[in-house]
């Protein structure tokens, strides 16, 4: 069965410093990869998606993620976060005539 | 395109009352998903659809819970009845297939006293 981890449930930067976070996935196959963005009270944003092609993909407002099968992993980075960014982020996996499985979520907290 | 409309956005109810959220996929979408989100256990797939046929429906919690889909613009998520427990964020998203993104509506906030 398909799954995702979050290692990190909750992570704090500064303004204008860097940002990783962390998603590991588990699937028998090359999977569909999503990142969610949601901000209280809202609901959930797709900020960027792999699907085939170039492993390194770029979503909207700066963000990136890379895709490396060899780790299972499909983490997502900014490089230099603002204020605005402080959210929850989700990363989901998919594929084949499989439902979305979401990660558990990291909260992102951004000091100024 | 108006995105993927949830109505109420909020519902307050007693608990042993019927509770029925509705929910506008995206036009041309054919697979709508509702989720639940929660402190405790996140967000979790309920059910979903593909064109407007129930495919999986193994994260119904019980039989409380109940989900339609009449036609290709109109899915309802039902509870009856409603507990406590069942307070949570109810998400709606539709696809344009199973499989690829999904967008999300608002969200229903439901709480059961």
């Amino acid at each position: 069965a398909q799954s995702v981890t979050q290692p990190d449930i909750h992570i704090t930067v500064s303004e204008g410093a860097s940002l990783e976070l962390r998603c590991n996935y588990s699937y028998g196959a090359t999977p569909y990869l999503f990142w969610y963005v949601q901000s209280p009270g809202q609901g959930l944003q797709l900020l960027l998606k792999y699907f085939s092609g170039d492993t390194l993909v770029q979503g909207i407002k700066g963000f990136e993620a890379e895709f490396k099968r060899s780790q299972s992993s499909f983490n997502l980075r900014k490089p230099s976060v603002h204020w605005s960014d402080a959210a929850e982020y989700f990363c989901a996996v998919g594929g084949g005539a499989q439902k979305l499985v979401f990660g558990q979520g990291t909260r992102l907290t951004i000091n100024p | 395109d108006a995105g993927v409309i949830q109505s109420p956005r909020h519902e307050v109810t007693e608990m042993g009352q019927e509770v029925t959220l509705r929910c506008k996929p995206i036009s041309g979408h054919n697979s709508l998903f509702w989720y639940r989100q929660t402190m405790m256990r996140g967000l979790e797939l309920l059910i979903y659809f593909n064109n407007n046929v129930p495919i999986d429906d193994s994260g119904m919690p019980e039989d409380r819970f109940s989900a339609k889909m009449p036609n290709a613009s109109f899915s309802t998520l039902k509870i009856q009845p409603s507990e406590p427990r069942d307070s949570a964020v109810y998400f709606c998203a539709s696809s344009r297939t199973e499989n690829t993104e999904a967008f999300f509506g608002q969200g229903t906030r439901l709480t059961v006293v």
